[in-house]
């Protein structure tokens, strides 16, 4: 499969524990990006990286999110000390131009 | 900042032919994708235009006015399967690669 892949696929934590996601884009995509989505929403932009220098991060995203692509490969991202207002589904998308969008990874927090 | 306009909710009969709006208003332009997503899966890539006018691919087609902000996707022959959100996102100019969805249109299709 040379889809974009993450992992792990669900993630059930409590309040103001740390998760990390990651991400394998398309091996030769070099623009990589983080959305979120909530129910019935649209996907909402929050970090993209072009190899591996991230380009432009969302002002909604607080200080508490982190994201790194180590080498321009694979791309995690981190939340520290979720709330639950971090429940939702966290995508990352590879593209060429278009976005080509993992099955995501859904993050529940008690 | 970009604003994105989609009906929230349409119905269609399997069969017939629906045609989904979206207006949009960005810091320059790069293009115009759009996405279907099912409930609970990722969003897949159905079209994407650059340039003015109609692309057809299949049962679906797209048409993109950059200078009215105006964009439709037009799903032919309807069927139970189509019933999906799908997803308007303009791309902003400025060097900006990034995709801005909008709330999504739900489709209904019934027999």
């Amino acid at each position: 499969d040379t889809g974009v892949s993450q992992n792990p696929r669900h993630k059930i934590t409590k309040r103001g524990q740390n998760v990390t996601f990651r991400c394998d884009p398309i091996s030769e995509h070099n623009r990589l990006y983080w959305y979120r989505q909530t129910l019935g929403q649209g996907p909402e932009f929050l970090t993209y990286f072009q190899n591996e220098a991230q380009l432009e991060k969302s002002r909604l995203l607080s200080d508490r999110f982190s994201a790194e692509r180590p080498k321009g490969s694979f791309s995690t991202l981190e939340i520290q000390r979720t709330e639950q207002g971090d429940s939702a589904m966290y995508l990352c998308a590879s593209s060429s131009p278009e976005l080509f969008f993992g099955e995501g990874s859904r993050l529940t927090v008690l | 900042g970009q604003n994105i306009d989609q009906p929230t909710e349409m119905t269609a009969t399997e069969g017939a032919i629906v045609q989904i709006n979206c207006t949009y208003q960005t810091s320059g332009f790069n293009g115009l994708f759009w996405y279907q997503q099912h409930a609970g899966e990722a969003p897949t890539f159905l079209s994407y235009n650059v340039l003015d006018g109609l692309e057809e691919k299949g049962r679906f087609s797209s048409f993109l006015s950059r200078s009215k902000g105006y964009s439709y996707l037009l799903l032919k022959e309807l069927q139970m399967k189509d019933s999906a959100s799908y997803l308007c996102a303009p791309k902003g100019g400025g060097g900006s690669y990034i995709p801005t969805f909008g709330r999504g249109t739900s489709l209904i299709v019934h027999p």
